[in-house]
């Protein structure tokens, strides 16, 4: 069982470079997240896609832009890579209602 | 006051102990909760969800309590592998993909 799957796993950039991480689920979930994690830090919301066709802003989402090419994928573009985007980024998916969230293993991203 | 909060611990307890964690929650209505563990550089992981009867799974009980906002994690007969970070999820709207809160986790260290 694949679950949610991240690419790549590791990236390291220069700033002011921009980069796409991409996400699939194979559960045929309709809502899918996309989180960042720094250091000693908690989970924080970057985007959100609620259904196909749909994304909307979270916590924290200045600097990114997302797409929800079908139901199973949702990407996160940083256009212009800065270093404060260094950190460690998990996509999400869920079924609706009181259903809980399946994460990939994550995307290391350092930004130098 | 935060939405979800846990205390950050460090719990540091011998192997054999039985360990307890609470998270509280501001919000009444929340409808869904859970608990994940996440190893360090690693994805949160599903460890069980809370249902309003308490349930149990091997060493691990949970419990929620409605009127006092709050959830528990007992851990019982602890294991050298029980040490990583838990957290506490509250999903706060039945029908929105949006509203489900991350705590900041608590840190457990279990030594031999």
């Amino acid at each position: 069982n694949a679950g949610v799957t991240q690419t790549p796993k590791f990236q390291v950039l220069k700033t002011g470079q921009s980069m796409t991480l991409q996400c699939a689920q194979d559960m045929n979930h309709n809502s899918m997240y996309w989180y960042r994690q720094d250091p000693g830090m908690g989970l924080r919301l970057i985007y959100y896609s609620a259904s196909e066709g749909t994304t909307d802003k979270g916590e924290v989402p200045n600097g990114y832009n997302v797409s929800r090419l079908n139901k199973r994928e949702f990407s996160l573009r940083l256009e212009s890579a800065a270093p404060s985007q260094t950190s460690v980024y998990f996509c999400a998916s869920k079924q609706e209602g009181n259903q809980p969230q399946h994460f990939g293993d994550g995307t290391r991203l350092s930004i130098l | 006051r935060k939405e979800v909060e846990q205390d950050p611990g460090p719990f540091n307890v011998p192997e054999g102990a039985t360990v307890a964690f609470n998270c509280t929650y501001s919000n009444s209505a929340s409808q869904s909760f859970f608990w994940y563990r996440q190893d360090c550089r690693k994805e949160p992981k599903l460890l069980m969800s809370v249902y309003s009867s308490g349930n149990e799974d091997g060493r691990f009980t949970a419990q929620l309590n409605r009127a006092s906002q709050y959830i528990s994690l007992l851990i019982r007969d602890s294991k050298l592998s029980d040490s990583a970070t838990y957290l506490c999820v509250v999903n706060m709207e039945y029908s929105s993909a949006s509203k489900i809160i991350f705590g900041s986790g608590t840190r457990l260290s279990i030594r031999p």
